[in-house]
């Protein structure tokens, strides 16, 4: 089976930063990839998917790359809103997420 | 736009069982894939399975065999996910959300829109 490792599991980060979140599969998985954002009592909401592909509506300040085993999602000036636990979702078979990385106020 | 609301919370004995629906609406949606998706509190994202109700067979979690049942009605476009032999580690917020599906109508299997989710706890 498709293990995803996300790291870190927490970032302390100040508005402004770049901030780089990583997601790595045991095995490849091609660009099947998604990455999520939650905040607290919220559903999910999709940002990347396929690796790189930003979702309508999402800041261009969000980007994705990687495919094969690693992954990266990278916020390149951190804003307010931002402040959240991000998810990334392999779909080369059953989906599976990583373990969360939570971004936090420094 | 494609919106999905669950049924509200639920409050369930160990053993018993819990039924949680999705209705769709605002467009289609007995062609794509409907999936469950579970998060225990303070815990991350469990992908359970999965529907399409067009053609009625669901997947499901290896870890959920036997204990889920994965169902939908094209009638009413609601689609339900019911758990048996509940245990208190499936107190979590229950959420469905639907494969992304792009302009010209090919769906992939990232999940967007999600429903608001359904809070059940399970408890004696």
């Amino acid at each position: 089976d498709i293990q995803m490792t996300q790291s870190p599991s927490s970032v302390s980060a100040s508005v402004g930063d770049r901030v780089t979140i990583t997601c790595r599969a045991s095995q490849g998985i091609s660009s099947w990839l998604a990455w999520y954002q939650q905040k607290p009592g919220k559903a999910p909401k999709l940002l990347i998917y396929a690796a790189s592909s930003l979702q309508s509506g999402v800041p261009s300040r969000f980007s994705g790359s990687g495919s094969g085993t690693d992954f990266t999602l990278t916020i390149s000036s951190l804003q307010p809103e931002d402040f959240a636990t991000y998810y990334c979702q392999q779909a080369n078979s059953f989906p599976l997420f990583g373990g969360g990385t939570k971004v936090e106020i420094k | 736009q494609v919106q999905l609301v669950q049924s509200g919370a639920e409050v369930k004995k160990p053993g018993s069982s819990v039924r949680v629906s999705c209705k769709a609406s605002g467009g289609p949606f007995s062609s794509y894939a409907l999936n469950w998706v579970r998060q225990a509190p303070g815990q991350g994202l469990e992908w359970m399975g999965a529907i399409i109700p067009i053609f009625g067979i669901a997947n499901h979690a290896q870890k959920f065999k036997g204990r889920v049942n994965i169902t939908a009605d094209k009638s009413t476009t609601t689609a339900y996910m019911e758990l048996s032999s509940l245990r208190s580690e499936d107190t979590a917020v229950y959420y469905c959300a639907r494969d992304f599906v792009r302009v010209g109508g090919t769906s992939f299997p990232w999940f967007d829109p999600w429903g608001q989710g359904t809070p059940v706890t399970v408890s004696s």
